[in-house]
């Protein structure tokens, strides 16, 4: 069974910086590619950034409203995926889900997601 | 970027048909294949894919759920709704990076 569990969020300040984790277990994490997506109170899904597989050289992708605060990063020795946010601001507030990419380019699987609030 | 147009609410009677649509600005079709995605969201749960490449059905998904469409525009079907369907569906495009989302329908009963 395929599961996905989002660590790391909590209350942060505007300006500070958040590393949010992503345990899988139950499938070859090695041969996927994964994402994270994100939802506004409220709001709809927004993608956030997608990190390809050891064959695709771990290539790295980023919506563009984040490039330039925000890293994603893999360990597939811990089947484990990472976000780092840095500059936090009060618009980064969200749920943050991490998502399989299925060989087919769709999201297959879901955290639950962790919260990220961002308040002074 | 690719951007998905979906109508913000759809009110339906127990029973009845649900038919949610979804349209983008540009084509997403590639190599045969339809780019477009469907997702369920229920109130404080995580979002559940229904429907890939625009008419496949997602593991476990009910068959009361079908999908249609290529090029621009695309639907989502329930047929027959029932009670637990209410929730708010959002189409999803992977042909091009950034992965876009529509804004979600919310589909409430009559």
């Amino acid at each position: 069974e395929v599961q996905i569990l989002e660590t790391g969020g909590g209350l942060v300040k505007p300006g500070g910086s958040l590393r949010l984790s992503c345990a899988t277990s139950g499938f070859n994490f090695n041969d996927y590619f994964m994402n994270w997506v994100r939802q506004a109170p409220g709001k709809g899904l927004e993608w956030v950034a997608q990190i390809r597989n050891k064959n695709y050289n771990y290539a790295t992708y980023y919506a563009e409203s984040l490039e330039g605060r925000v890293t994603i990063s893999r360990d597939d020795s811990k089947s484990s995926v990472y976000l780092q946010v840095s500059s936090l601001r009060a618009e980064d507030t969200a749920i943050y889900y991490c998502t399989r990419w299925a060989r087919d380019w769709y999201f297959d699987f879901w955290g639950p997601g962790t919260m990220v609030t961002v308040s002074s | 970027d690719i951007v998905l147009t979906q109508s913000p609410a759809l009110a339906v009677s127990l029973g009845q048909r649900a038919t949610i649509s979804c349209k983008t600005n540009q084509n997403v079709d590639y190599y045969g294949n339809s780019y477009m995605h469907w997702y369920q969201q229920k109130p404080g749960q995580q979002p559940k894919l229904l429907i890939y490449l625009a008419s496949n059905l997602a593991s476990g998904i009910p068959a009361r759920f079908s999908g249609r469409g290529s090029g621009t525009d695309f639907t989502l079907t329930i047929d027959p709704v029932e009670a637990d369907d209410t929730a708010t569906y959002y189409c999803q495009q992977s042909r091009n990076l950034p992965n876009t989302f529509g804004a979600g329908t919310k589909l409430e009963l009559k």
